[in-house]
């Protein structure tokens, strides 16, 4: 299986900030990476996929980028409706896995 | 636009099976891949297998012992079934379509937990 590793596991923002956070393939995965957002007691929710490509609806704020073992998703200014947890995932070969998330708290 | 509802039994006895369905609105069981994805509680992800209305299949080698999946066009609707189930199966069930085949996931049911407990 290939492994997924997300850091940090959580960081603190305040509204306005950039933060990035990191996604670490154990195999290169070429740009077989998606991200989700996933806020308290929902489902998780569709943001990027292909690495960079945003989902139809996603705010322009919110930036995929890399290929290949790392990867990258950028907010450049945090709202408070995106205080959640991001989830990475590889879709290069099955079974698809998860990274085990990056919260985003104040 | 497509929407997925969970629906099977909150509660389920350690050794017995759990039985869960995903019944799809707005939209064909026909046009989509289908996977179950399950979070247990405070945890992370876990991708469970997917199946095409075709009947093909993709399981999680780590569940694929005790996992089947199916789909009922008649009742647009895609099934999972999960035998032998002990405390670890304790999670929300998620259902997911994929369109594309290429394994991202959108949309989302709402998810169901599911307690095994005696």
């Amino acid at each position: 299986d290939i492994q997924m590793t997300q850091s940090p596991s959580s960081l603190s923002a305040s509204v306005g900030d950039r933060v990035t956070m990191i996604c670490r393939a154990s195999q290169s995965i070429r740009t077989y990476l998606n991200w989700y957002q996933q806020i308290s007691g929902k489902a998780p929710k569709l943001l990027i996929y292909g690495a960079s490509t945003l989902q139809s609806g996603v705010p322009s704020r919110f930036t995929g980028s890399g290929s290949g073992t790392d990867f990258a998703l950028t907010i450049s200014s945090l709202q408070p409706e995106d205080f959640a947890i991001y989830y990475c995932q590889q879709s290069y070969s099955t079974p698809w896995t998860f990274g085990q998330g990056t919260k985003v708290e104040i | 636009q497509v929407q997925l509802q969970e629906s099977g039994p909150g509660l389920v006895k350690p050794s017995e099976t759990l039985s869960l369905t995903c019944t799809v609105s707005g939209g064909s069981v026909n046009t989509y891949y289908w996977s179950w994805i399950r979070q247990a509680a405070g945890k992370g992800l876990e991708w469970i297998g997917r199946i095409h209305s075709g009947g093909s299949t993709n399981y999680n080698p780590s569940l694929k012992s005790r996992v089947t999946m199916s789909v009922d066009t008649s009742n647009n609707q895609f099934s999972v079934k999960l035998t032998s189930v002990t405390a670890a199966d304790t999670a929300m069930y998620y259902c997911a379509g994929d369109r594309t085949n290429d394994g991202w996931f959108e949309p989302w049911g709402q998810g169901t937990p599911v307690t095994v407990s005696s």
